[in-house]
């Protein structure tokens, strides 16, 4: 089943901090975070696994609660080019490919 | 490092049509997933293969097919287009395609059925 995200949309001034969340129906085991600016590939940001390990860019933070199946995605002092669709998947089971997205949070950073 | 290059990135095809993708995947990298992204339904995954073999299929019709070459690189086809079926396809490719590697997606094939 698919993720379901929260907010849809969010808008933010530069320095403002946003919080975007994922949860899930079932047990999880990992959730990925992506990142899509208009036009371009969606790009890595994040994966958080069961047990705690976290693979990530420094400069984003992120929770994954397994019990209540959810993962909540944290930018803090947002810029300009945190603007984009984030996007988590989680996995259906076995390995990445079965990955299940949800459908987006844009978030649009103005200065 | 060259990234994951998908062609065409544009393409028209008409109504009944077949059309085969292309996904040539980071250097090193066994593992390849499809996926198809439209505003209504985000990105839906189609399938994914690993060392030339299908591993993962999604909730896709048997109009929608793949195949991966010795050398990981990867085609989907889609015979009997639909107009539904105009979308941008992406391509990710993951060393091992294991749950705890990051995936690098490609640009995109963007294909509109007329």
């Amino acid at each position: 089943q698919q993720p379901v995200q929260s907010p849809q949309a969010v808008i933010l001034r530069e320095g403002e901090d946003a919080v975007i969340n994922c949860s899930s129906s079932k047990a999880l085991y990992s959730v990925h975070w992506y990142r899509q600016k208009h036009g371009e590939a969606p790009v890595f940001l994040m994966i958080l696994l069961k047990g705690g390990e976290q693979k990530g860019h420094d400069k984003i933070s992120a929770s994954f609660n397994e019990k209540k199946q959810q993962s909540s995605l944290y930018l803090t002092a947002s810029q300009l080019s945190y603007s984009g669709t984030y996007f988590c998947g989680t996995e259906k089971g076995g390995s990445q490919g079965n990955l299940i997205f949800g459908k987006g949070t844009k978030l649009s950073v103005k200065p | 490092k060259a990234g994951v290059t998908q062609t065409p990135r544009y393409l028209i095809k008409t109504r009944g049509q077949q059309v085969t993708l292309s996904c040539s995947p980071i250097s090193g990298h066994r593992s390849v997933s499809w996926y198809q992204q439209t505003p209504g339904q985000g990105l839906q995954f189609l399938f994914e293969y690993f060392s030339e073999t299908q591993r993962n299929k999604g909730n896709f019709p048997g109009r929608f097919s793949g195949r991966q070459f010795s050398n990981s690189r990867s085609e989907m086809n889609v015979s009997t287009l639909e107009l539904g079926d105009s979308a941008l396809y992406l391509c990710a490719s993951s060393s091992t395609g294991r749950l705890n590697t990051e995936a690098f997606f490609g640009q995109g094939t963007r294909l509109t059925v007329v």
